[in-house]
């Protein structure tokens, strides 16, 4: 079974901090990670797919990184409207994971 | 634009069965796998499965295989979820999502309104 370790778990921020929240998978999944945003009472968002590809209409302060088992999301400068869960999964196995999830909020 | 609209809540007593229904809109329904999602209250997100609705194949997570059927209903784009044996920790948040695909690699697109399953006696 893939396990999924993401990290930290939470975090305090400041706007305009930045922020790196990482990723890593148990076995090798190449470019097959994915990064999605959830704020309380509403459905996920997709941010980033294939590791560093940036959805239409995400704010280009994110980016992510990596292959392989390691990876990163970055929000380059905290905007308020950011504080929310942030959750990778891994899409490589026909099995599809999370990770735990990184709840971002004030510092 | 892309819809998926789900049936409405549900309360139901530990040992039934729930099936909650997922109608799509706006693009060709055959072509897009469709996963289920659960969130249980304050918790993260749990993959149950996906089944395709070009063909019906499913691919179920280990902790539902046996109690979760997936189901897809392509004259009326709609796609189903029974989960059956309720406990108590079955309550929460589901939600049916619309595959993408970037480069080989698949991701929840588009999702469901979500449909809150209470499992209490």
């Amino acid at each position: 079974d893939m396990q999924m370790t993401q990290s930290p778990s939470s975090l305090s921020a400041s706007i305009g901090d930045r922020v790196t929240i990482t990723c890593r998978t148990s076995q090798s999944i190449n470019k097959n990670l994915n990064w999605y945003q959830q704020k309380p009472g509403i459905a996920p968002k997709v941010l980033i797919s294939a590791a560093s590809t940036l959805q239409s209409g995400v704010p280009s302060r994110f980016s992510g990184s990596g292959s392989g088992t390691d990876f990163t999301l970055t929000i380059s400068s905290l905007q308020p409207e950011d504080f929310a869960t942030y959750y990778c999964q891994q899409s490589y196995t026909s099995t599809r994971t999370f990770g735990q999830g990184t709840k971002v909020d004030v510092k | 634009q892309v819809q998926l609209v789900q049936s409405g809540a549900e309360v139901k007593e530990p040992g039934a069965s729930v099936k909650v229904s997922c109608k799509a809109s706006g693009y060709t329904f055959t072509t897009y796998d469709i996963s289920w999602v659960r969130q249980a209250p304050g918790q993260g997100l749990e993959w149950m499965g996906w089944i395709s609705a070009y063909d019906g194949n499913t691919k179920y997570a280990l902790d539902f295989q046996g109690r979760v059927t997936m189901t897809t209903d392509t004259s009326t784009s709609t796609a189903y979820m029974e989960l059956r044996s309720l406990k108590s920790d079955d309550t929460a948040l589901y939600y049916c999502v619309k595959e993408g695909e970037d480069s080989g690699t698949r991701y929840f697109h588009h999702w469901g309104q979500g449909t809150l399953v209470t499992v209490s006696s």
